[in-house]
């Protein structure tokens, strides 16, 4: 069962839009949730996070939104520039288990020139 | 500082062969994960440890063990290796709990099981 679901593998974005990753959770127990974006042949690196108790989360090309009624996060990135062009990773946790993180199954981002 | 290492950088082994990846740390993070990742899968937790000497299973720990004998070492043992343990391999650390942290990754192994 996939907890936390990422429904488009793909997207491609022209460079210098908005680039727009969602991210659907089923467990209403998660209360903090995060983005990682991942190079080829690299380690997940940590983008941008947000608590339960926020909806907007802002951190200079990088937004990320919190729906808790609808089960749902977006990650926006404004603008998009070529260096963007990587795997996002969604991933959720729940307080009390360790920091341990249920992850999506990524979006590829091609952002175009 | 190198953060999170990992050792080897890519492997093949025979059905039925041993092995053990190391991942070692020097941020003296207490917590440290070790996931797979396959295609269209995502990261899946594999074993976790909250403290040296300390292990936990994930969600997938068939088929591995775990060792955290130095706090700044995690190790991930195959003891008879499948073609299904084809994967990516991360590890992970993670600050004391106490507030939210993220996870810090390490480079990964490539492992392939022929």
């Amino acid at each position: 069962d996939q907890q936390v679901k990422q429904n488009s593998p793909s997207l491609s974005v022209q460079e210098g839009r908005i680039s727009i990753l969602n991210c659907d959770y089923t467990n209403s127990m998660f209360d903090y949730f995060l983005w990682y974006k991942k190079y080829p042949a690299e380690g997940p690196t940590f983008l941008i996070s947000i608590s339960s108790i926020k909806d907007k989360n802002e951190d200079g090309r990088f937004t990320v939104f919190l729906n808790k009624s609808a089960k749902h996060l977006s990650l926006h990135i404004v603008p998009s520039q070529p260096g963007d062009s990587a795997v996002y990773f969604c991933a959720a946790s729940t307080t009390g288990t360790a920091s341990k993180l249920t992850f999506g199954t990524g979006t590829r981002l091609q952002v175009t020139l | 500082n190198a953060g999170v290492t990992q050792t080897p950088k890519f492997r093949v082994l025979k059905t039925g062969q041993s092995m053990t990846l190391l991942c070692a740390q020097d941020m003296n993070h207490e917590y440290m994960y070790w996931y797979r990742q396959d295609p269209g899968m995502g990261l899946r937790l594999i074993h976790y440890s909250v403290g040296e000497g300390t292990t936990a299973k994930g969600e997938v720990p068939d088929g591995y063990n775990v060792s955290r004998l130095k706090k700044q070492n995690f190790l991930l043992g195959l003891e008879s290796a499948a073609p299904s343990q084809t994967s990516v391999y991360f590890c992970a650390t993670n600050r004391t709990p106490g507030g939210y942290n993220e996870q810090f990754f390490g480079p990964g192994t490539r492992l392939t099981v022929l």
